[in-house]
This record gives C-alpha cells, sequence and structure tokens, in this order.
C-alpha cells in the first residue's frame, strides 16, 4: 500500500526567500507524481506533473524533482511570494488509475 | 474550455439524510474520481468511474456510492449521513488510464449537523 509523507507540515518564511518542499513516497513503483496547490477552502491547482521516466519539471518560479530510487520528490519555489501561500499537496499515482496524497506541507510567505 | 464542475459548493444535512453531490468533468475527459477531505488532511481516494461502471473504489462503507452518465458526468451519494462525514468532497477527472494527470474541480463542503 503507497504511503505518502510530506515535510515539513507548515513552514513559514519571509518575502523574496526560496524555498524546499518534501515529498516522500514508499512504493517506488509509480506512474507519475503531481504536485498541487490548495488554497483554503478550495479545491486543487495542479503545479507541475512529473513523469516515472522523467527528472524534474519546471514552470516559473517552480520546479520539482523525482528520484524513484530513493522514493523522494521535492518541490522548489524561488524568490517566494505573498500570493504562494497556500497549502501543497503532493500525490503519487502508483496504477490502477488513482491517487495517493501526503497531507499537504502549509505555506505562509510573509511580507 | 470548462475545467471540473462541482455543484453545490457548500451544503448543510442533519444527520441520517442522504445526499447527493453532482461532478461534470474537463471536456475531453471520461474518467471521474471522487475523494474527500477532512480538515487538516489529504485527500482520501472514495471511487472512480468509467463507461458508467465503477472501476476502483478505496476504503469507504457502501453507504457511499456513485453514478456515471453517458456524458461522463457523476454522482456521488452518500446514505445515512454520520458526522464524521462532514468534508470536502473533491471530484478529479481524466482520460482512462492516461498519463497526462488529474484535473480537480473546487469541491462541495458538506457539514453534517
Amino acid at each position: 500500500k503507497q504511503e505518502v509523507t510530506q515535510i515539513p507540515a507548515a513552514l513559514s518564511v519571509p518575502e523574496g526567500e526560496n524555498l524546499v518542499l518534501n515529498c516522500s513516497f514508499t512504493d517506488s513503483a509509480i506512474y507519475n507524481l503531481q504536485w498541487f496547490r490548495q488554497d483554503p477552502g478550495k479545491g486543487l491547482t495542479s503545479l507541475l506533473l512529473i513523469q516515472s521516466s522523467q527528472r524534474e519539471q519546471t514552470s516559473g518560479r517552480l520546479n520539482a524533482s523525482l528520484d524513484k530510487s530513493s522514493g523522494r520528490s521535492t518541490l522548489y519555489i524561488a524568490a517566494s511570494q505573498p500570493g504562494d501561500s497556500a497549502t501543497y499537496l503532493c500525490a503519487a499515482n502508483s496504477g490502477y488509475s488513482t491517487l495517493t496524497f501526503g497531507k499537504g506541507t502549509m505555506l505562509l510567505v510573509s511580507p | 474550455d470548462a475545467g471540473v464542475t462541482q455543484s453545490p459548493t457548500h451544503l448543510i444535512k442533519t444527520r441520517g439524510q442522504q445526499v447527493t453531490l453532482r461532478c461534470s468533468p474537463k471536456s475531453g475527459h471520461d474518467t471521474v474520481s471522487w475523494y474527500q477531505q477532512a480538515l487538516g488532511q489529504g485527500p482520501q481516494f472514495i471511487f472512480q468511474y468509467y463507461e458508467e461502471e465503477e472501476r476502483q473504489r478505496g476504503n469507504f462503507p457502501d453507504r457511499f456510492s456513485g453514478h456515471q452518465f453517458p456524458n461522463y458526468s457523476s454522482e456521488l451519494n452518500v446514505n445515512a449521513l454520520l458526522l464524521g462525514d462532514s468534508a470536502l468532497y473533491l471530484c478529479a477527472s481524466s482520460l482512462w488510464e492516461s498519463i497526462y494527470g488529474y484535473t480537480f474541480g473546487s469541491g462541495t463542503r458538506l457539514t453534517v449537523v
């Protein structure tokens, strides 16, 4: 059974800092891994999708990496802004067309 | 291009009642999955529908049931509501067995009192 863990659970940084969010998964036999953003009480917005054959994906100030052998993914946010404040969730797709989510990292970027 | 649409956005029900939530998938998608997200937790998989059949099911009781219509839209039904069913219910659409990920709706906030 796939289990996904996200560290840290919460993070508070001043504006402008670069930061790294961590995601680990127990079953390395994944098809892909997806990072989402969730604003309070809202749905999920997809940020980046990394296929199992890829090592990283980039979108603007966001960069996600994947190391299947070690069961880890990281989301790097460059030059953080107050608008980046949200909960970030990673989800592993282990096949059978279902996603297993971590509990998320709650990020607060202060001006 | 419309994304995933869920209705209603908020709902308050009394313990023991029944509720129906609705989802319209993103244009071009044929598979709908439902997730339950309790406060402070990650979403938990309920079930998935493709070709109007339930294809996968998570660890949820039979009180949770669903349906998919020929236009790919879907309903989630919950019977005999419990206080613990209070959560954000998320619908996700995708292409069957696609590697291109999932698109989520904004969710329905269900409060059971």
